[in-house]
């Protein structure tokens, strides 16, 4: 099945600062990637996505790169805020209709 | 905005007791899925439903594990004799039509913190 490794597992930035998030997968036919941000003893909660026929997507601060050939997929944060401070989990599909997920990134915004 | 509620938030149980979580899916979503985060560690796939049978199913879900829907809006699942290993996150999540290779989003409830004692 798919795997799905992420980097860094830990990441402190200052307020301000741009973070950035690193996800590899192993299927090349994986053709969707969400991104999802979980705060403190809540349920992850989607903030962006890519599919495979785009090589970007923003959406205000948040960004996502896929570049299909390496495959891996990145998630861009911009002008960060304390409250990006969370644990951020990349995924990929997994053959059928369910998502294998990273091992999280603790992001820490230090104000 | 539309959102997956899942009761209870927190559910203490002892060790070989049954448990039933519960979960409303988003209305006009068809696919159902469970997942689980042990403390600490990544979100993990327990099951799939669609038309009222399971669809897909992880090597987690063995046979202490069953989920239904037994009317309209809820999804359940049950754990036949808990284990201590049990304890967990669990998550509910509902997409519109079918997530992962489709490229549709699946939507996460908050979730049941399951402690076996």
């Amino acid at each position: 099945g798919e795997n799905v490794e992420q980097h860094p597992s830990t990441l402190s930035v200052q307020e301000g600062d741009s973070a950035v998030i690193k996800c590899t997968y192993s299927d090349s036919a994986s053709n969707y990637f969400p991104w999802y941000k979980q705060e403190l003893g809540k349920g992850p909660q989607l903030i962006i996505d890519i599919r495979s026929n785009v090589g970007e997507k923003k959406d205000q601060r948040i960004a996502v790169t896929l570049n299909k050939t390496a495959k891996h997929f990145s998630l861009h944060i911009t002008e960060t805020q304390p409250e990006d401070s969370a644990v951020y989990f990349c995924a990929a599909p997994n053959y059928g209709q369910n998502f294998v997920f990273g091992p999280g990134t603790r992001l820490s915004v230090l104000p | 905005e539309p959102e997956v509620t899942q009761t209870p938030s927190h559910q203490v149980t002892q060790m070989g007791q049954e448990v039933i979580l519960r979960c409303v899916p988003i209305s006009n979503h068809l696919y159902f899925y469970w997942y689980r985060q042990i403390l600490g560690q990544k979100v993990e796939f327990l099951v799939s439903f669609y038309n009222n049978e399971i669809s897909e199913k992880s090597e987690i879900f063995d046979d202490q594990f069953s989920v239904e829907r037994p009317d309209g809006s809820n999804f359940t699942l049950k754990i036949r004799s808990t284990k201590l290993e049990d304890s967990a996150m669990y998550f509910c999540a509902s997409s519109v039509i079918q997530g992962g290779q489709a490229g549709t989003e699946a939507f996460f409830g908050q979730g049941t913190r399951l402690t076996v004692v």
